[in-house]
């Protein structure tokens, strides 16, 4: 149980276009969900707490109209990365918060590579 | 801004050799210590959630420890096995509002058959 999954694995866009990346918990449902970064070489850095229903709650430093996050239903979370730039070019992995106080499940991550 | 230090960043160890690794973290405020398996283009796997000052949890030939006094927390793999072969991820939790995991940059296992 307890299974996120994350479309696509990866994706190269060009600059200046926008992808959309889907988190999906596949046998629990989720009012929150998590979106992480990670640089090379570095940890996973959290961007923001998305709710369902609600707005997303964005880390400092993350420009919220460039990372679109829409968490529509109790099993699916998008975000969408706006204007790409090969700058935004990193892994992006989605967890959702499970029935515990402590549970976070994840997905398997999204290579995003901006040309 | 919390920090959460892994030591060491990648280790090399035979097969059926033990080996340990080192979480550090600020022992202020202290609310859980979340320790991950992530093996490559897979989602990171949960291993343990620690809460309590002297916490030891065990999951077959894995094993962690807590120490929230001083701030640490050890990870050990007795008899590895080339399955261990991954990134383990600690992550501390915290609360600002809503919950929040904050993750070290991992150790990066290899284990040599």
């Amino acid at each position: 149980g307890a299974v996120v999954s994350q479309h696509p694995s990866w994706v190269i866009c060009k600059s200046g276009t926008s992808v959309k990346i889907e988190c999906r918990s596949l046998d629990f449902q989720a009012t929150t969900m998590f979106w992480y970064r990670q640089f090379p070489k570095q940890s996973l850095m959290l961007m923001a707490t998305s709710n369902e229903g609600s707005k997303a709650t964005y880390e400092q430093g993350v420009e919220k109209d460039k990372f679109l996050i829409n968490h529509a239903s109790l099993t699916l979370s998008t975000l969408t990365v706006t204007s790409a730039h090969p700058e935004d070019s990193s892994f992006y992995i989605c967890s959702a918060q499970g029935v515990g106080p402590y549970e976070q499940y994840f997905g398997p991550g999204t290579r995003l590579t901006v040309t | 801004i919390l920090n959460v230090e892994q030591s060491p960043q990648s280790l090399h160890v035979q097969e059926g050799d033990s080996t340990n690794f080192t979480c550090s973290f600020p022992s202020s405020n202290f609310y859980a210590l979340h320790w991950y398996r992530w093996e490559t283009a897979k989602s990171p796997e949960a291993l343990f959630v620690m809460t309590l000052n002297g916490d030891e949890k065990k999951k077959g030939r894995i094993s962690a420890t807590l120490n929230t006094k001083e701030g640490y927390s050890y990870l050990y793999i007795k008899g590895s096995q080339p399955e261990d072969s991954a990134t383990y991820l600690c992550a501390l939790l915290e609360f600002q509002g809503a919950q929040k995991l904050v993750f070290g940059q991992g150790t990066r296992l290899t284990i040599n058959p």
